[in-house]
């Protein structure tokens, strides 16, 4: 089955850029999208299609996804961008979803 | 504003069923894909279940597939997932779902989750 690898935590300075990876097999040939997650919520959709950012979402999150990786990048990043940070693909072999294992982003 | 409210979590015992529904509002309910994801406690998401805007079409994953049945009813706005066999391991906040667009298999919007907690 297809699998998303994502790296356990990420920490960042406030103000500087974080950068989270998502790695699968060949990725780059499919769309993969971002959620952020803080404790006690619902997951929010922050990329899909690789770069695009719903109209609620800051300008400081963008999304790019070639070879076998993607990349959430966070420019600026603030105090309120702390969360757990889930990559996801569609595998159209299987017509699965996958989901990445989490990134904890700490902002320190 | 899109609404997607959960109901039917709750305590069962290993072996048992439970029916989980979701209601939709501020959206047409029929142009969209709908999916459940779940979160076991201190986990990750995983996905369970997707069904096509008709009906039609339904997918599970691995760990569900044969023991969990997704449907909805257009006419009443409501996304369900019929939960059988349940196991300790199924023990998690179930999440409804909304499809991005027509296809697009990922979740612009989100339920505040229902807990299913397995155990005797």
């Amino acid at each position: 089955s297809y699998e998303l690898t994502q790296p356990p935590s990420v920490s960042v300075s406030p103000g500087q850029t974080a950068s989270i990876t998502c790695f699968g097999d060949k990725l780059g040939d499919k769309y993969a999208c971002w959620y952020q997650q803080k404790p006690g919520q619902s997951p929010v959709l922050v990329i899909y299609e690789d770069t695009k950012r719903p109209s609620r979402i800051p300008e400081r999150f963008s999304g790019s996804n070639s070879g076998n990786t993607a990349t959430l990048t966070i420019s600026g990043t603030q105090a309120m961008d702390e969360a757990d940070y889930y990559c996801q693909a569609w595998d159209s072999s299987t017509s699965h979803v996958v989901f990445g294992g989490g990134t904890k982003l700490t902002v320190l | 504003e899109v609404q997607l409210v959960e109901s039917g979590g709750g305590l069962v015992q290993p072996g048992g069923s439970l029916r989980l529904s979701c209601a939709a509002s501020g959206f047409t309910f029929s142009s969209y894909e709908m999916g459940w994801v779940r979160q076991a406690p201190g986990k990750g998401l995983e996905w369970v279940s997707y069904i096509t805007s008709s009906g039609d079409n339904k997918y599970y994953g691995d760990s569900v597939k044969g023991r969990f049945t997704i449907s909805r009813d257009n006419a009443k706005n409501s996304l369900h997932l019929q939960m059988n066999s349940l196991r300790a391991e199924d023990t998690a906040v179930y999440y409804c779902a909304k499809d991005h667009g027509v296809g697009a298999w990922d979740f612009d919007d989100w339920g505040q989750g229902t807990l299913v907690t397995v155990s005797s």
